[in-house]
């Protein structure tokens, strides 16, 4: 069974600073990763998606990288602002269940001004 | 654009009551899904949609329902509401399955049940 594992769960950085958000991933015979951003009270917003075939994916001052064949996953925020406070979810998209997604249960990023 | 949609935003129910979450995509999505989210554990599948006329189950169905009678919607129904499904509720759809690059997931703003 496949398991998701985000580390750290809580994350507190003064604002400029460049940080890493981790994923893990058991089995690697996955479609694709997504990295999701979570508000609060909110509903879940699509940063970056890596194909299973990828090694990476950047957007703005987003980039993640992907390697299948250890099982991990990392985002990275360069330059962090307050506005990026909020909750990372990592996903993986598996073959079975109609290619349902594997959720990680997040990393809580609060950036501090 | 609408992308995808639910109804209602907020619900607060009595044990036993019964009730329908709706879900909307206006993006021909063959596939879509219902997920909950609890605190500390990240979203899991309910169920889960390949077409219009077609269910499936997916980890934690039990106490649920669904039905996809148009392409566009998917209707998740709690017969029986109990204390343990509140939670969030969130719909997503995408592309039809594959290797291919459209199968990224879009989520709806979800819906807060409260089950008293």
């Amino acid at each position: 069974k496949q398991e998701v594992t985000q580390i750290p769960a809580a994350l507190s950085v003064p604002e400029g600073e460049n940080l890493v958000l981790n994923c893990s991933f058991t089995d690697s015979a996955i479609y694709n990763l997504q990295w999701f951003r979570q508000d609060p009270g909110k509903g879940l917003t699509s940063l970056l998606l890596i194909q299973s075939s990828q090694r990476e994916q950047t957007s703005g001052r987003l980039n993640a990288s992907l390697d299948k064949s250890s099982g991990r996953s990392t985002l990275y925020i360069a330059a962090s602002q307050p506005g990026d406070s909020a909750t990372y979810l990592c996903a993986v998209r598996q073959m079975e269940y109609g290619n349902k997604l594997v959720f990680g249960a997040g990393t809580i990023l609060r950036v501090k001004s | 654009n609408a992308g995808v949609t639910q109804t209602p935003k907020f619900r607060v129910l009595k044990t036993g009551q019964s009730m329908t979450l709706l879900c909307a995509q206006d993006m021909n999505h063959e596939y879509m899904y219902w997920y909950r989210q609890d605190p500390g554990m990240g979203l899991r599948l309910i169920h889960y949609s390949v077409g219009e006329g077609t269910t499936a189950k997916g980890e934690v169905p039990d106490g649920y329902n669904v039905s996809r009678l148009k392409k566009q919607n998917f209707l998740l129904g709690l017969e029986s509401a109990a204390p343990s499904q509140t939670s969030v509720y969130f719909c997503a759809s995408s592309y039809t399955t594959g290797r291919s690059s459209y199968n990224e997931q879009f989520f709806g703003p979800g819906t807060r049940l409260t089950v008293l």
